[in-house]
């Protein structure tokens, strides 16, 4: 499985962007770009995901860098509800649809 | 609402019993996968099953069974429970395909080996 690099924790202040970034050089090209978060417990949420081009929904925005070597997951206006652990997960659709969880990234919103 | 539906959020076993995990999910998902969370090792899979009657060890399938007799229920179950298996048991499905958005986890079933 290629493998993801994310901050360990990052931290923002309330109603500001914030923006998680995630290292993937050795992507291939079968390989879809997801991110999960986890709020405190409960089980892990999808947030989006995407190939090649950028992606927005109502939680977030993706955006992939033209090498696909690295993405960054956008939330345009941080809450206090979205402090969670955030992973950047590549999933290789040949593969039994498996995903594989790395360690993700602390995020900590201020008030 | 879809849901992926765990059948305990707590459970306290003994050591040597036989622990059935259940989870259902509403969404004809053909995936289903089992995990365990804990700290500092994060989500690894234990097994996952892609059909009914078929299943496919994880990364830590030792210890446990898996069991698919019907597509929305997908069982594990620890034939002889030990305390290393106390951990957060997280159930997930998903729809095959590359357009699919992605898995829907439960909420977890804390278990407790003592």
């Amino acid at each position: 499985d290629a493998k993801t690099t994310q901050p360990n924790s990052m931290e923002s202040n309330e109603e500001e962007p914030v923006h998680l970034p995630c290292n993937h050089s050795t992507i291939s090209g079968t390989d879809y770009i997801h991110w999960y978060r986890q709020l405190p417990s409960q089980g892990p949420e999808y947030v989006i995901h995407g190939l090649t081009s950028n992606v927005n929904n109502r939680m977030a925005s993706l955006a992939i860098a033209e090498d696909r070597k690295s993405s960054t997951l956008i939330l345009h206006r941080a809450t206090l509800r979205d402090a969670a652990v955030y992973y950047c997960i590549l999933r290789d659709i040949r593969y039994g649809n498996k995903l594989v969880f790395g360690a993700g990234t602390i995020l900590r919103v201020k008030s | 609402d879809v849901k992926v539906t765990q059948s305990s959020r707590y459970l306290v076993k003994r050591t040597g019993e036989k622990v059935f995990l259940e989870c259902v999910q509403d969404m004809d998902h053909e995936n289903m996968f089992w995990y365990r969370q804990d700290p500092g090792l994060g989500l690894r899979l234990i097994y996952f099953s892609y059909d009914v009657k078929m299943k496919e060890k994880g990364d830590i399938p030792e210890g446990y069974s898996v069991s698919r007799e019907k597509k929305e229920r997908f069982s594990l179950i620890l034939e002889s429970a030990s305390t290393n298996q106390t951990s957060m048991y997280l159930c997930a499905s998903s729809s095959v395909g590359a357009s699919n958005y992605g898995y829907t986890f439960g909420s977890g079933t804390r278990l407790t080996v003592v």
